[in-house]
């Protein structure tokens, strides 16, 4: 039971562009959800987060918007640099419960 | 501040053997996540432990187990080892009782290999 989706396994986008990562999400329970990024051989690093009660984080170069009517989120990377290449990890935990990831959408920023 | 440290960092065991590895979290952070990362899957949660006692458990066979001592460091064992096991395990640590958006800091992973 996927209680977070990551849709996309994979993404190409132009460097000066903007980046959209998507993720769905089933549990209504979830307080919280986070983008981590990965890059090969390193553990996930904490990217931005996002209070159930806001629907916009903006931290520099990468904003994460919540609909929690759809049960979806987007991380977006503006401008997108060739440095963002890497995996980005959707995740949602709520109270004492774990940390739930989805499955991960690989960024290549094209130079 | 030192990060969360993982050891081994690469292993590569037979199948049937027992394989143990270990976390240190950061300093003053008393919870530690273990996660199994495979292509396709995602990060799939093994356990987590706060103050020495297991507080979640995921949905991993019994050969699966853990433990964390009174200093937080956490080891993960694994006993009879299968192919299908060979993946990066990885160990995240956070402060207190509930996560809440700061979310974890996770070491460098331990990749494990069996053949």
């Amino acid at each position: 039971d996927q209680q977070v989706k990551q849709n996309s396994p994979s993404l190409s986008v132009q460097e000066g562009r903007i980046s959209i990562l998507n993720c769905d999400y089933t549990n209504s329970m979830f307080d919280y959800f986070l983008w981590y990024k990965k890059y090969p051989a390193e553990g996930p690093t904490f990217l931005i987060s996002i209070s159930s009660i806001k629907d916009k984080n903006e931290d520099g170069r990468f904003t994460v918007f919540l609909n929690k009517s759809a049960k979806h989120l987007s991380l977006h990377i503006v401008p997108s640099q060739p440095g963002d290449s890497a995996v980005y990890f959707c995740a949602a935990g709520g109270g004492y419960q774990k940390v739930t990831f989805g499955i991960g959408t690989k960024l290549q920023v094209i130079p | 501040k030192a990060g969360v440290t993982q050891t081994p960092r690469y292993l590569i065991k037979t199948r049937g053997q027992q394989v143990t590895l270990s976390c240190s979290p950061i300093s003053g952070h008393r919870s530690v996540s273990w996660y199994q990362q495979t292509p396709g899957q995602g990060l799939q949660f093994l356990f987590e432990y706060f103050s020495e006692t297991q507080r979640n458990k995921g949905n991993f066979p019994g050969r699966f187990s853990g433990r964390q001592f009174s200093n937080s460091r956490s080891e993960m064992n694994v006993s009879t080892l299968e192919l299908g096991d060979s993946a990066l395990y990885l160990c995240a640590s956070s402060l207190g009782e509930a996560t809440g958006g700061h979310g974890y800091t996770f070491g460098s992973g331990t990749r494990l290999t069996v053949v």
